[in-house]
């Protein structure tokens, strides 16, 4: 069964970098039938999406967060990573890790898998 | 970007009656799109349908999805104390997910 792990700090000062990192467990992460994933969730509020990337390395934004946000993938570690740069208190957040279904024009798209989350503070 | 409105905000419904949740675009959702997800307190969300009315591997057959267009809506029939959560649907278009503000349902 296809687990999803996070890990990370649990706190980042303020202008300062976040770096995630979610570890795949029980399946392959070099497939062409998945994208990999992160949304977040702020304190009380509703989820909100990251990004994606596809076991080559090419990934796509939230528009809202694109010039901040990278998501790299290391297929040999079975690992994807998160970094936000310039972070503020309006990024404390509970993170996921998740597998998105779809690939290919004409499937659904969904997320299937999603990790339990990690919590991120921001404050210095 | 597609915007999704979501109502109720909140339901609240006792064991054994229906809820109807609505999903609203500001644009056309292709099917393929669409997907409802359940997140209990202090949980990670599951997805329940995709694909507007596939459910989810696992998923009870008192949930139901249903919609097109720009009008989705997710069913539960026969509310089982379980069932108590907030309820988000999705969509892509663009290259872009967006997820709903969601709806909460409070079982009685």
């Amino acid at each position: 069964q296809l687990q999803l792990q996070e890990s990370g700090p649990g706190v980042v000062k303020p202008s300062e970098s976040l770096s995630l990192t979610c570890s795949v467990s029980g399946g392959p992460i070099r497939t062409s039938s998945y994208y990999w994933g992160w949304i977040r969730q702020a304190p009380g509020k509703g989820l909100e999406w990251i990004g994606n990337i596809y076991y080559d390395g090419s990934a796509y934004y939230n528009p809202s967060l694109k010039s901040r946000v990278t998501i790299s993938i290391d297929t040999s570690r079975s690992q994807f990573s998160l970094r936000l740069i310039s972070m503020t208190a309006a990024d404390a957040a509970i993170y996921y890790c998740a597998r998105r279904y779809g690939a290919y024009v004409g499937e659904e798209y969904y997320m299937d898998v999603w990790g339990k989350g990690i919590t991120i503070t921001v404050s210095s | 970007e597609i915007v999704l409105t979501q109502s109720p905000g909140t339901l609240s419904l006792s064991p054994g009656e229906r809820a109807t949740l609505s999903c609203r675009a500001s644009q056309y959702v292709s099917n393929n799109y669409l997907a409802w997800y359940q997140q209990r307190p202090g949980q990670a969300p599951r997805v329940l349908i995709y694909g507007v009315s596939s459910r989810a591997t696992g998923i009870p057959d008192r949930f139901s999805g249903s919609g097109s267009g720009a009008d989705f809506t997710l069913t539960i029939n026969g509310l089982a104390p379980e069932d108590s959560a907030v309820y988000y649907c999705q969509q892509y278009a663009s290259s872009v997910f967006t997820f709903g503000p969601g709806t909460k349902v409070v079982i009685k």
